[in-house]
């Protein structure tokens, strides 16, 4: 069974940073795209960040360029997501996704999420 | 940006009807290996989205078969057979052909009259 695990959200003041982390479990880590999505309370669903099975390829959404830092570990099953500069409108939900794989395309598997909260 | 246009924002069934949410892109969605990478996920209260159909109408492992996916070019749309109490929830279909950004819908509420 594919699990994800999300870890390491929580409130932070405007300007500060957080790392987020996931993971895996169920499926071979190495071989998918990974991604985080997220989702501010109440609203729907954004794509924040995608990295390629090996970590050589990287892409964000542009509101988080410059600020987001996605990266993977494969040794350790594990996916990251490095928050800096935040701002009022980072907070979310954010989830850890599978990415893509020829056989089943984008985001099959989603974890619970964590909550990032953005305040003074 | 591809935008994705969803509609109707509210969708009031009654039990056991059938339902069908709308989603338009902005552009054509066939990508160059000739896939059409359009999704369908569900999120009901409370919980993490699931993802229901891929390419269009390909079904998720353990979805039932009173969901399907059907469309083309920039029109798509996921049909309920029949509405049951465990349907209710926001859709969301999303592209991914066109990316960066992979884009979602603005989603669809489904709620029993």
């Amino acid at each position: 069974e594919v699990q994800l695990v999300e870890s390491g959200g929580g409130l932070v003041e405007p300007g500060g940073s957080l790392r987020l982390s996931c993971v895996a479990s169920g499926f071979t880590f190495s071989s998918y795209w990974m991604s985080w999505v997220r989702q501010a309370p109440g609203k729907g669903l954004e794509w924040v960040a995608n990295i390629k099975e090996d970590g050589s390829e990287t892409y964000y959404v542009d509101s988080v360029k410059g600020r987001f830092t996605i990266s993977r570990d494969n040794g350790k099953n594990s996916l990251y997501l490095q928050l800096n500069t935040l701002r009022g409108e980072d907070t979310a939900m954010y989830y850890c996704v599978r990415g893509f794989s020829h056989s089943s395309g984008w985001f099959d598997s989603w974890g619970r999420g964590t909550l990032v909260t953005v305040s003074s | 940006d591809v935008v994705m246009t969803q509609s109707p924002r509210s969708l009031p069934v009654t039990l056991g009807q059938p339902a069908s949410i709308s989603c338009r892109s902005s552009q054509g969605l066939v990508f160059s290996d000739g896939i059409t990478y359009l999704s369908w996920f569900q999120q009901r209260p409370g919980q993490s989205p699931r993802r229901l159909i891929y390419k269009v109408s390909n079904r998720d492992s353990g979805v039932p078969d009173r969901f399907s996916g059907s469309g083309s070019g920039t029109d798509f749309t996921l049909e309920i057979s029949r509405v049951e109490a465990e349907d209710v929830g926001v859709y969301f279909c999303m592209q991914a052909t066109h990316w960066p950004p992979l884009t979602f819908g603005g989603g669809t509420k489904v709620e029993i009259k």
